[in-house]
């Protein structure tokens, strides 16, 4: 069964960069999320989309915007990054909002700031 | 604020012992979900938890639900080397499905020694 991509898996930045994460979500599956897990910690949430609309905002710092697109992938976009950005970055989806759908997580990008 | 705790946090064990990892959580919930995260992977989903006293079984893992005490529990029996992983609960807020972002435990670290 198709899963959820991500691209690219890895990613090395010098501080003050940016950097561009995509996101593509399960076919049919129309709200993605973003995580943040940095090293030992758990994931945290930092933003989702449901129909191309934010539907919630966590964590997420100004320096940082996200959007879903008319094929409902998605991309995080990190601007003047940080060496404390350095973390893996999950995205996941799930079909709608209704109360009983699981989200499903793609493998992750692993992003290193310099 | 949603706080979701597990212990422990390090758990080494035998095979073919059995333990139990469990989850706290602060407020009102109705969904639960438990991951399994082996190192620098991504998050597999193993059960989600929709009700009170709700229980579910997968080979030698168990997971139960008590939203009156808000604990869940994961059941490790006759632990094998494969299970060796880090495994995370999380919890859903009851927005009444405006948001399904999930709040992650803190982890649990799990090493089976022969």
């Amino acid at each position: 069964a198709a899963g959820v991509i991500q691209s690219p898996r890895h990613l090395i930045k010098e501080k003050r960069e940016t950097a561009t994460l995509k996101c593509y979500p399960i076919p049919r599956h129309d709200t993605v999320y973003w995580y943040q897990q940095g090293p030992g910690q758990d994931p945290q949430f930092l933003i989702s989309f449901y129909e191309k609309m934010q539907s919630d905002k966590g964590s997420i710092p100004d320096r940082f915007s996200a959007q879903q697109f008319s094929d409902y992938h998605s991309e995080l976009n990190m601007s003047s990054l940080e060496l404390g950005d350095s973390a893996l970055y999950f995205c996941a989806s799930s079909l709608g909002l209704r109360q009983q759908e699981t989200q499903y997580f793609g493998p992750g990008t692993r992003l290193l700031v310099l | 604020e949603l706080k979701v705790e597990q212990n422990p946090l390090f758990l080494s064990m035998q095979e073919g012992k059995n333990y139990t990892i469990y989850c706290n959580y602060s407020t009102t919930s109705d969904r639960l979900y438990w991951y399994r995260q082996d190192p620098g992977k991504s998050l597999e989903s193993l059960f989600v938890l929709l009700s009170n006293g709700a229980v579910k079984q997968e080979g030698r893992l168990m997971a139960s639900l008590d939203t009156k005490a808000r604990l869940s529990t994961l059941h490790i029996t006759a632990a094998v080397h494969d299970l060796s992983a880090t495994y995370f609960c999380a919890v859903v807020l009851n927005y009444g499905g405006a948001t399904n972002k999930l709040i992650f435990g803190t982890g649990t670290l799990l090493a089976v020694q022969p």
